[in-house]
């Protein structure tokens, strides 16, 4: 199973950036979103398509709409600048966590 | 607060295993799965496989099959993931992870760097 995101997005602050990942039958799954800056674990910042773990400003959202989920962070913050990675979890023949190939967010 | 604390950085030759630990605190450690990722240098993230504490069950991705071993030590709130026959593309840092078994990674350790180099 595979989840295809843009190698990278490029936004002004304040602006909007949208990250997209698309899967085949992503519309079935749970998708997760993690953000991850140089040298640092990956955090948690979105999970379950929409829900938003505590700590997560309200500016970042996670939506899913046919067989593409985004991750829209509104308002854009130099400290957004990072990759990020949608995950979902794969139950087929042979069952996998897949992530993402991961997107670049650069603030301009 | 929740933590995962992992061990530190291995530098290991090819052929030779590698193990590495994972103390949780600050919560239940039975009530949640730990995952194990790795993270190649400049690439992405790539699933291993999970442990259940209580049980002591395990679940690794094919890729791993036969080369990944995954235990607990209760009374220490640790994981351990050992990985053996290292090759050096196994060079990447290693991370464990809190979830369930099919759901997401809500706390991550901080990672550990395995160099894998003659």
């Amino acid at each position: 199973y595979v989840l295809t995101q843009p190698p990278s997005v490029s936004v002004a602050p304040g602006q909007t950036a949208r990250i997209s990942c698309g899967g085949s039958t992503i519309a079935t799954k749970s998708v997760h979103w993690y953000q991850q800056k140089p040298g640092q674990a990956p955090v948690l910042v979105a999970y379950d398509d929409s829900d938003r773990p505590s700590g997560i400003p309200e500016r970042v959202t996670g939506s899913k709409s046919g067989n593409t989920a985004t991750l829209t962070i509104r308002r854009v913050e130099a400290g957004d600048e990072a990759d990020y990675y949608c995950q979902v979890w794969d139950s087929s023949l042979d069952p996998t966590y897949v992530f993402g190939g991961g997107t670049q967010v650069i603030v301009l | 607060q929740v933590q995962l604390v992992q061990s530190g950085a291995e530098v290991k030759k090819p052929g030779a295993s590698v193990k590495v630990s994972c103390k949780a605190s600050g919560y239940s450690f039975s009530d949640y799965y730990i995952h194990f990722v790795r993270q190649a240098p400049g690439q992405g993230l790539e699933w291993m496989g999970w442990i259940t504490p209580n049980s002591g069950t395990t679940f690794s991705a094919r890729n791993f099959h036969g080369r990944v071993t995954m235990t607990r030590d209760t009374s220490a709130t640790t994981v351990f993931l050992e990985l053996s026959r290292l090759q050096s593309d196994d060079t990447a840092v290693y991370f464990c992870a809190r979830g369930g078994p099919v759901s997401h990674f809500d706390y991550w350790g901080q990672g550990t760097l395995v160099s894998v180099s003659s």
